[in-house]
Formats: C-alpha cells, structure tokens, sequence
C-alpha cells in the first residue's frame, strides 16, 4: 500500500528564515508526486506537480524537488501570507486516486 | 474561467439521515473525484467517475454512491450518517482519469449530530 509521510507535522518560521518541508514516499511504480496548499476551512490549492527523480520547479518563493524517495518544497524568506498547510501527494501505476500525507502547517510570524 | 465550484458550503444532519453533496467542474474537465478530509488530516479518496461511470473507489462503504451526469458535474450521497462521517467533502476536477493536475473546489463542510 503507498505511504506518504510529512514531516515536521508543523513549523514555525519567522518572516525572511528559510526553510524545508518533506515528504517521503513508499510507493510502488510513481507516477506523480503533488504539493498542494490548503488555508483553514478551504480546498487544496494546486501547486506543483513533479515526475521523475531529479526534476525540480518554482514558483515566487517556493521551489520543490524530488529524489527516488523523497520530495522537498524550499521555502526562501517566507513571508506571514505563506501561513498554510502544505500537502503532499502522489499518484502510482494505474491508479488515478491520490494518496495524501497528513500535511505540514506552517506559521511565520512577522 | 470558472473554477470548481460546490454545494452546498456547509450541512448539518443528524445520524441516520441521508445528504446529497453537488459539484460542477472546472471547465475543460470531464473527471471528478471525491475525497473525505477528516480534522488534521489529509484527504483521503472515495471514487472518481468518468464518462458517468464509477472507475475507481477507495476504502468507504457502500453508503457512499456517486453519479456523474453527461453535463460532467457530479453528485456525493451518503446513507445512514454516522457521526464518524463528519468532515469536509471535497471535489477535484481533471482532464482524463490518469495523467495531469486534479483541481479542488472549496469544500462542503458536513457536520452530523
């Protein structure tokens, strides 16, 4: 059964301290690895999708990675609105389901 | 261009009642699954309908059933509350079953009492 586990469960940063957030996966056959941010009370908003080990994107002051066995999303001087929870999931073989962690929750203090 | 949208926001119901969820996806996408996000949890899947049929589902009870309606949108229903099944009900949109970004729509919050 695929595992996905974040960690830390939560951080707190001050405004400007970078920082990474994980996730690891025990998966058979990946066929995708997704970050998604979730506010209190709201959907997941999408942010990246990533394929193979070695890949890596950006967005403003996200940039996530990936290896065979784990993927980072780098947070480089986090402001207060990057307040979220931060979720992690991946699809495998021919499964179209996504299998979640339990997400990061992440604070930063101005 | 109009995002996934849901309804209602939120419901309450008692334990042994029965509640519809409704979603409309985003435009361009003919694939909606659903998923059950517990407190402090991430979300967990339910199924996904494609083309009006149920094509995948996960570890939930038949009390839960689905419909897609040739429109694309898609309907959650679910028998028999338990108070365990209180939770925020989301809905994600794709192009095609497998392959490419699922987008989520806002959420109905479901409490049973």
């Amino acid at each position: 059964e695929d595992q996905v586990t974040q960690s830390p469960e939560a951080l707190r940063l001050q405004e400007g301290e970078s920082s990474s957030l994980n996730c690891s996966y025990t998966v058979s056959g990946l066929r995708g690895l997704f970050w998604y941010r979730q506010d209190p009370g709201k959907g997941p908003e999408f942010l990246f999708t990533l394929y193979s080990a070695g890949e890596e994107k950006e967005k403003e002051r996200l940039k996530a990675t990936l290896t065979k066995k784990e993927s980072f999303l780098h947070i480089t001087a986090p402001k207060p609105e990057d307040s979220a929870t931060y979720l992690c999931a991946v699809r495998t073989g021919a499964n179209s389901k996504l299998t979640f962690g339990k997400g990061i929750t992440l604070s930063v203090r101005p | 261009d109009a995002g996934v949208t849901q309804s209602p926001t939120h419901l309450i119901k008692t334990r042994g009642q029965q509640v519809t969820l409704r979603c409309s996806p985003k435009s361009g996408h003919d694939t909606v699954s659903w998923y059950q996000q517990a407190l402090g949890q991430g979300p967990q899947f339910i199924f996904q309908y494609y083309e009006e049929e149920e094509r995948q589902r996960g570890n939930f009870p038949d009390r839960f059933s689905g419909h897609q309606f040739p429109n694309y949108s898609s309907e959650l229903n679910v028998n028999a509350l338990l108070l365990g099944d209180s939770a925020l009900y989301l809905c994600a949109s794709s192009l095609r079953p497998i392959g490419g970004e699922q987008f989520f729509g806002p959420g109905t919050r479901l409490t049973v009492l």
